[in-house]
């Protein structure tokens, strides 16, 4: 069975460009999770979806993110305009029944520079 | 607020010796509680994982982890480290449908 599945695997790119990081979950998950992960910061989740419905996006930097999970195979997290401080590992991850109860499967990731 | 500290950034094991990396959790309520592992260039994978009952949770590749609720704890063990154990690995307790991780421990194998 395939896995959770993240693209691009690497991306290079220059400030204030914007960057669109993708994400196909295990079908039939209904929980999707983004993360990123950095030295200082560590794992930090950024948002997760329910049946392809938003539940928590509290850990969002700021405005210049967003993500949308317009069917439940298909998940984007966009950073418009991007800076130097956003480089780091997006993880993208699904869950069955939720973090609350059961695993989490994490895609590779997606590592972004920002120059 | 809902916490996990691991202590340790780095550890190294000769390979063939016994491993314990600790994890110290801050939580009101019963805690469920996780190990992942994350091989240099890859996703995290979860080792095993405690909700209740036997304080004692037996994992894959070997690891087990203990629960202990006085001392809030939930120490991941190995007794005899191969050197395809050497990755990064992380604790991590749910809260709100959420995991909350703590900063990961290094494990570096010797032979």
């Amino acid at each position: 069975d395939a896995g959770v599945i993240q693209s691009p695997r690497h991306e290079v790119t220059e400030m204030g460009q914007e960057v669109t990081l993708r994400c196909k979950p295990i079908s039939g998950h209904d929980y999707l999770f983004w993360y990123r992960q950095t030295m200082m910061r560590g794992l930090e989740l950024l948002i997760y979806f329910n049946n392809n419905v938003p539940i928590d996006d509290s850990g969002m930097p700021e405005d210049r993110f967003s993500a949308k999970m317009p069917n439940a195979s298909f998940s984007t997290l966009k950073i418009q305009p991007s800076e130097p401080r956003d480089s780091a590992v997006y993880f993208c991850a699904s869950s069955l029944m939720g973090a609350s109860t059961g695993e989490l499967f994490f895609g590779e990731g997606s590592r972004l520079t920002v120059l | 607020a809902q916490s996990v500290t691991q202590p340790d950034i780095h550890i190294t094991v000769s390979e063939g010796a016994s491993l314990e990396l600790r994890c110290n959790y801050s939580y009101g309520a019963t805690p469920y509680l996780f190990w992942y592992v994350q091989s240099p260039g890859q996703g995290l994978q979860l080792l095993l994982k405690y909700f209740s009952g036997d304080t004692l949770v037996q994992g894959i590749k070997g690891f087990e982890a203990e629960f202990k609720r006085s001392q809030s704890s939930f120490n991941l063990r190995k007794p005899s480290v191969h050197w395809s154990d050497a990755a990064e690995y992380f604790c991590a307790v749910e809260y709100g449908n959420k995991l909350v991780f703590g900063a990961g421990t290094i494990l570096r194998v010797k032979s």
